[in-house]
């Protein structure tokens, strides 16, 4: 059973690095996936951030692409997001997800982590 | 890139047939067939419910359509039920190889 689990801080400062990971379970992060982040600010709809391929490609929303890293660590089977210089407007539920390359199949979500960007 | 449109609500009653639509531009909904739909109940994580356009996930009930028209995808539920009553939100490829969000449509089953 393929499982996706956010971990990371719940609150963050205003102007410092938002970073959470996503722990895969059930299958191997390296096999032809892509792997990805997706938020959703409270009472509002989703934004898609980026994702990951284990080549190490990435890809970006242009909104926030000066700002946001994504990484995978294949040994611990984990991916990374880290989103710098954060403000009130970053507080959402972040979601990670797997999507099979070359279609829209994005079939598993994490549960979703709360971040709030507060001080 | 600007979201997808998306109709802010629909309702309809038990048993009846409804459709959400989502527009986008020939740079993505029209240009790619990589549109899916995702169902998310309150506080739950949203699930996949179409992808490609028209392909259903295993199970996935098949009162559940999708279809694309030009610049416009639309998902269709058909034989409504209570549990079916939730937000649904489109999602397309893009030309900048990135992914766009419509904005969500509030469906109330009467």
């Amino acid at each position: 059973q393929v499982q996706l689990q956010e971990s990371g801080p719940g609150l963050v400062k205003p102007s410092e690095t938002l970073s959470l990971t996503c722990a895969v379970s059930g299958y191997s992060i390296n096999s032809d996936y892509y792997w990805g982040w997706i938020r959703q600010p409270p009472g509002k709809g989703l934004e898609w951030i980026g994702n990951i391929h284990r080549t190490g490609s990435t890809y970006y929303n242009p909104s926030l692409k000066s700002r946001v890293t994504i990484s995978i660590d294949t040994s611990e089977n984990q991916f990374s997001l880290n989103l710098n210089s954060v403000t009130a407007a970053d507080t959402a539920l972040y979601y990670c997800t797997r999507r099979l390359p070359g279609t829209a199949y994005r079939d598993y979500w994490g549960q979703g982590t709360l971040v709030t960007v507060s001080s | 890139q600007s979201a997808l449109t998306q109709s802010a609500s629909v309702s309809g009653s038990p048993g009846q047939s409804i459709t959400i639509s989502c527009t986008g531009t020939s740079s993505d909904v029209g240009g790619y067939n990589f549109v899916s739909w995702y169902q998310q109940h309150p506080d739950k994580a949203p699930k996949l419910m179409i992808y490609d356009v028209s392909k259903r996930p295993s199970g996935v009930s098949n009162r559940f359509s999708g279809s694309k028209s030009g610049n416009t995808a639309s998902l269709t539920i058909s034989g409504l039920q209570a549990e079916d009553e939730a937000d649904y939100y489109c999602n397309s490829y893009t030309s900048s190889s990135t992914w766009v969000f419509g904005g969500g449509t509030k469906l109330t089953v009467l």
